[in-house]
């Protein structure tokens, strides 16, 4: 296995499924993230997790629910999404330093899920 | 907002020709990273530059950084059909470990 993998890489869903995105990171990283990708919009940070920790929520509606059980996993559930929340979700992991302003490392991310939420 | 612009939006050239790529930010940064993705996969990353640093090479790539301008830019020399894909850069302010990337630059490569 190489790098950063997510499953599944597409997802049609109705707005009243309940559906799982999964991510794997085989590099030792630390640090976990996931992000949205809509057309014509910057990459938007969702979550962050530091080692296993979540440190960061950018006001993400609580229809997405992230989980990460240990520093190699990520999970984001999903429950009554709305159409606009059609988009790539890209998983990226990173090493994160202990310094208490530590400087942002290379991230590495996985090929993505294309979700469309009829 | 925080986030990096990059400029253009989108470019287009043949084969052979150079490509450059601009990034303005707006505060202070740890460092710069510049990511390519090709259409609708995840992001690769291409070269990281330090806040401490003017310039770096990484292959046909050159990255710039003017800190007193708060931009940033990328040149790939010789370019192949194979370049084609959006690029982004991503500051990491100082303070937070965190990326935020701009809304790219699309860059069309034709043979």
């Amino acid at each position: 296995e190489t790098g950063v993998t997510q499953t599944p890489r597409h997802l049609v869903m109705g707005m009243t499924n309940k559906k799982s995105l999964k991510c794997e990171q085989h590099l030792g990283h630390n640090a976990m993230y996931w992000y949205k990708q809509s057309a014509k919009k910057p990459l938007e940070l969702m979550f962050v997790y530091n080692f296993k920790e979540q440190t960061e929520n950018n006001s993400v509606p609580s229809r997405f629910s992230p989980e990460c059980p240990n520093s190699s996993h990520l999970f984001l559930h999903l429950h009554t999404l709305q159409p606009e929340d059609s988009a790539l979700y890209l998983c990226a992991s990173s090493h994160v330093g202990l310094a208490v302003s530590p400087a942002a490392d290379t991230q590495y991310f996985g090929p993505g899920t294309r979700l469309t939420v009829l | 907002s925080q986030q990096g612009e990059e400029d253009p939006q989108a470019l287009s050239i043949q084969e052979g020709e150079n490509a450059t790529m601009n990034c303005s930010y707006k505060t202070s940064i740890n460092n710069l990273q510049w990511y390519r993705q090709n259409s609708g996969r995840g992001l690769v990353h291409l070269i990281l530059i330090r806040s401490n640093e003017r310039e770096k090479h990484s292959g046909r790539l050159r990255v710039t950084l003017d800190t007193s301008k708060k931009s940033s830019s990328l040149l790939i020399t010789a370019s192949r059909a194979a370049d084609t894909a959006s690029y982004f850069c991503a500051t990491d302010y100082s303070g937070y470990s965190t990326l935020t990337f701009g809304k790219g630059t699309m860059l069309l490569v034709s043979p």
